[in-house]
Protein backbone atom coordinates (compact mmCIF):
# COMPACT_ATOMS: atom_id res chain seq x y z
CA UNK A 1 0.00 0.00 0.00
CA UNK A 2 2.50 3.03 -1.31
CA UNK A 3 0.44 6.04 -1.08
CA UNK A 4 1.85 8.75 -2.61
CA UNK A 5 5.27 8.47 -3.13
CA UNK A 6 7.88 11.10 -3.31
CA UNK A 7 11.31 11.07 -4.88
CA UNK A 8 13.89 12.07 -4.23
CA UNK A 9 14.37 12.34 -0.50
CA UNK A 10 17.15 14.66 -0.15
CA UNK A 11 18.62 17.19 -2.98
CA UNK A 12 21.26 19.52 -3.16
CA UNK A 13 21.49 22.10 -5.96
CA UNK A 14 23.48 24.81 -7.43
CA UNK A 15 21.74 28.50 -8.25
CA UNK A 16 20.40 28.25 -11.55
CA UNK A 17 20.02 24.83 -11.53
CA UNK A 18 16.69 22.58 -12.82
CA UNK A 19 15.40 19.66 -11.62
CA UNK A 20 12.12 18.18 -10.98
CA UNK A 21 10.49 16.67 -7.90
CA UNK A 22 8.42 13.81 -8.80
CA UNK A 23 5.51 12.77 -6.69
CA UNK A 24 3.16 9.73 -7.68
CA UNK A 25 0.10 8.44 -6.11
CA UNK A 26 -1.81 4.47 -6.47
CA UNK A 27 -5.25 5.63 -5.15
CA UNK A 28 -6.56 7.09 -8.28
CA UNK A 29 -7.00 10.55 -6.75
CA UNK A 30 -7.96 13.06 -9.10
CA UNK A 31 -7.19 15.88 -6.76
CA UNK A 32 -3.04 16.27 -6.32
CA UNK A 33 -1.13 19.34 -4.87
CA UNK A 34 2.23 20.19 -3.92
CA UNK A 35 3.34 22.10 -0.53
CA UNK A 36 6.62 23.67 0.17
CA UNK A 37 7.21 24.08 3.80
CA UNK A 38 10.00 26.53 5.65
CA UNK A 39 11.09 25.85 9.37
CA UNK A 40 8.93 27.23 11.82
CA UNK A 41 6.23 27.37 8.96
CA UNK A 42 2.92 25.92 8.29
CA UNK A 43 2.82 24.38 4.63
CA UNK A 44 1.48 26.99 1.57
CA UNK A 45 0.25 25.89 -1.74
CA UNK A 46 2.36 26.14 -4.58
CA UNK A 47 0.07 24.35 -7.26
CA UNK A 48 -2.75 21.99 -7.52
CA UNK A 49 -4.56 19.83 -10.01
CA UNK A 50 -7.87 19.00 -10.02
CA UNK A 51 -7.43 16.17 -12.61
CA UNK A 52 -5.30 14.84 -15.61
CA UNK A 53 -4.60 17.47 -18.29
CA UNK A 54 -5.84 20.20 -15.61
CA UNK A 55 -3.76 22.37 -13.79
CA UNK A 56 -3.99 25.32 -11.25
CA UNK A 57 -1.88 28.20 -9.44
CA UNK A 58 -1.63 28.15 -5.54
CA UNK A 59 -0.26 30.60 -2.80
CA UNK A 60 3.42 30.41 -3.72
CA UNK A 61 3.65 29.11 -7.86
CA UNK A 62 6.49 31.72 -8.93
CA UNK A 63 9.49 29.83 -9.87
CA UNK A 64 7.97 26.15 -10.37
CA UNK A 65 6.19 24.43 -12.70
CA UNK A 66 3.74 21.71 -12.83
CA UNK A 67 1.77 19.75 -15.53
CA UNK A 68 -0.80 16.65 -15.26
CA UNK A 69 -0.20 13.87 -17.75
CA UNK A 70 -1.80 11.35 -15.94
CA UNK A 71 -3.79 10.91 -13.05
CA UNK A 72 -1.02 9.02 -10.94
CA UNK A 73 1.99 11.89 -11.63
CA UNK A 74 2.09 15.38 -11.07
CA UNK A 75 5.69 16.41 -10.74
CA UNK A 76 7.20 20.02 -9.92
CA UNK A 77 10.00 21.73 -11.57
CA UNK A 78 12.07 24.14 -10.36
CA UNK A 79 12.88 26.18 -13.71
CA UNK A 80 15.67 27.99 -12.27
CA UNK A 81 16.48 27.46 -8.30
CA UNK A 82 17.06 30.20 -6.29
CA UNK A 83 18.26 29.90 -2.39
CA UNK A 84 14.71 31.06 -1.49
CA UNK A 85 13.32 27.64 -2.37
CA UNK A 86 14.96 25.97 0.02
CA UNK A 87 12.64 23.99 1.78
CA UNK A 88 11.12 20.70 2.49
CA UNK A 89 8.46 20.15 -0.71
CA UNK A 90 5.41 17.68 -0.11
CA UNK A 91 3.19 16.35 -2.53
CA UNK A 92 -0.44 15.46 -1.60
CA UNK A 93 -3.71 13.81 -3.45
CA UNK A 94 -7.07 12.90 -2.38
CA UNK A 95 -10.20 12.46 -3.94
CA UNK A 96 -11.37 15.17 -5.97
CA UNK A 97 -15.03 15.16 -5.41
CA UNK A 98 -17.61 16.72 -2.89
CA UNK A 99 -17.52 13.47 0.01
CA UNK A 100 -14.80 15.96 1.69
CA UNK A 101 -12.56 13.43 2.04
CA UNK A 102 -8.70 13.65 3.78
CA UNK A 103 -5.57 14.27 1.86
CA UNK A 104 -2.76 11.85 1.75
CA UNK A 105 0.71 13.23 2.30
CA UNK A 106 3.78 11.76 0.92
CA UNK A 107 7.01 12.38 3.35
CA UNK A 108 8.90 14.95 1.35
CA UNK A 109 11.80 16.14 -0.48
CA UNK A 110 14.23 18.00 1.39
CA UNK A 111 15.86 20.42 -1.02
CA UNK A 112 18.63 23.21 -0.53
CA UNK A 113 19.85 25.27 -2.82
CA UNK A 114 23.45 26.77 -2.67
CA UNK B 1 -11.01 32.50 3.53
CA UNK B 2 -11.72 31.56 6.90
CA UNK B 3 -9.07 31.92 9.23
CA UNK B 4 -7.90 29.67 12.69
CA UNK B 5 -6.23 30.56 15.76
CA UNK B 6 -4.57 27.58 17.94
CA UNK B 7 -2.34 27.87 20.75
CA UNK B 8 1.96 27.86 19.33
CA UNK B 9 2.56 24.87 21.74
CA UNK B 10 1.00 22.76 24.73
CA UNK B 11 2.46 20.22 27.09
CA UNK B 12 0.95 17.31 28.42
CA UNK B 13 2.37 14.28 30.09
CA UNK B 14 1.80 10.54 29.00
CA UNK B 15 -1.11 8.75 29.55
CA UNK B 16 -3.42 11.75 30.22
CA UNK B 17 -6.17 13.49 27.99
CA UNK B 18 -4.91 16.29 25.97
CA UNK B 19 -7.52 19.18 24.59
CA UNK B 20 -6.16 20.89 21.97
CA UNK B 21 -8.05 24.22 21.48
CA UNK B 22 -8.72 26.06 18.12
CA UNK B 23 -11.30 29.38 17.28
CA UNK B 24 -12.90 29.80 14.14
CA UNK B 25 -15.13 32.78 14.47
CA UNK B 26 -16.04 33.91 10.66
CA UNK B 27 -16.49 30.08 9.38
CA UNK B 28 -19.32 29.68 7.17
CA UNK B 29 -21.86 26.99 7.21
CA UNK B 30 -20.00 25.19 4.41
CA UNK B 31 -16.85 24.71 6.07
CA UNK B 32 -15.55 21.64 7.68
CA UNK B 33 -13.07 21.69 10.52
CA UNK B 34 -10.00 19.13 9.92
CA UNK B 35 -7.60 17.79 12.22
CA UNK B 36 -3.98 17.08 10.39
CA UNK B 37 -0.97 16.31 12.79
CA UNK B 38 2.73 16.58 11.48
CA UNK B 39 5.21 14.14 13.09
CA UNK B 40 8.86 15.22 13.33
CA UNK B 41 10.74 14.79 9.59
CA UNK B 42 7.34 13.47 8.31
CA UNK B 43 4.37 15.08 6.54
CA UNK B 44 1.11 15.56 7.80
CA UNK B 45 -1.29 13.13 8.61
CA UNK B 46 -4.91 13.31 8.43
CA UNK B 47 -6.37 12.82 12.19
CA UNK B 48 -10.30 13.87 12.09
CA UNK B 49 -12.98 16.57 10.76
CA UNK B 50 -16.18 17.36 11.57
CA UNK B 51 -19.26 20.04 10.21
CA UNK B 52 -21.47 20.31 12.78
CA UNK B 53 -21.39 16.73 15.56
CA UNK B 54 -18.90 15.62 17.58
CA UNK B 55 -17.08 13.02 15.78
CA UNK B 56 -15.27 10.10 17.51
CA UNK B 57 -12.67 8.07 15.37
CA UNK B 58 -9.36 5.50 16.68
CA UNK B 59 -6.99 8.61 16.93
CA UNK B 60 -9.24 11.30 18.64
CA UNK B 61 -12.33 13.04 19.37
CA UNK B 62 -13.62 16.43 17.81
CA UNK B 63 -15.78 18.33 19.60
CA UNK B 64 -17.47 21.22 17.62
CA UNK B 65 -18.87 24.33 19.39
CA UNK B 66 -22.79 24.49 19.20
CA UNK B 67 -21.97 28.16 17.39
CA UNK B 68 -19.06 26.23 15.27
CA UNK B 69 -17.07 29.09 16.05
CA UNK B 70 -14.65 26.97 18.00
CA UNK B 71 -13.86 23.43 18.27
CA UNK B 72 -11.53 21.19 20.32
CA UNK B 73 -9.38 17.88 19.43
CA UNK B 74 -9.11 15.63 22.15
CA UNK B 75 -6.35 12.96 22.42
CA UNK B 76 -7.50 10.61 24.89
CA UNK B 77 -4.38 9.19 26.70
CA UNK B 78 -1.23 10.60 25.24
CA UNK B 79 1.62 8.89 24.29
CA UNK B 80 5.36 9.80 23.33
CA UNK B 81 4.44 9.41 19.71
CA UNK B 82 1.72 11.80 19.72
CA UNK B 83 4.19 14.51 19.94
CA UNK B 84 3.50 16.79 17.18
CA UNK B 85 2.49 19.85 15.39
CA UNK B 86 -1.51 19.90 15.04
CA UNK B 87 -2.77 21.63 12.59
CA UNK B 88 -6.58 22.76 12.71
CA UNK B 89 -7.80 23.68 9.10
CA UNK B 90 -10.80 24.87 7.44
CA UNK B 91 -12.51 23.60 4.26
CA UNK B 92 -15.33 23.58 2.01
CA UNK B 93 -16.21 21.13 0.06
CA UNK B 94 -15.77 20.98 -3.25
CA UNK B 95 -13.48 19.56 -5.92
CA UNK B 96 -10.81 22.24 -5.78
CA UNK B 97 -11.05 22.76 -1.91
CA UNK B 98 -8.17 23.56 -0.45
CA UNK B 99 -6.00 22.98 2.66
CA UNK B 100 -4.89 26.21 4.33
CA UNK B 101 -1.92 25.53 6.57
CA UNK B 102 -1.64 27.71 9.76
CA UNK B 103 1.52 27.30 12.33
CA UNK B 104 -0.24 24.55 14.09
CA UNK B 105 -0.17 23.63 17.75
CA UNK B 106 3.57 22.14 19.02
CA UNK B 107 2.39 19.08 21.39
CA UNK B 108 5.03 18.01 23.82
CA UNK B 109 4.45 15.23 25.87
CA UNK B 110 6.31 14.35 28.52
CA UNK B 111 7.10 11.00 30.92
Amino acid sequence: NAGVTQTPKFQVLKTGQSMTLQCAQDMNHEYMSWYRQDPGMGLRLIHYSVGAGITDQGEVPNGYNVSRSTTEDFPLRLLSAAPSQTSVYFCASRRGDYSNQPQHFGDGTRLSIL
Amino acid sequence: DAKTTQPNSMESNEEEPVHLPCNHSTISGTDYIHWYRQLPSQGPEYVIHGLTSNVNNRMASLAIAEDRKSSTLILHRATLRDAAVYYCILRYTGTASKLTFGTGTRLQVTL
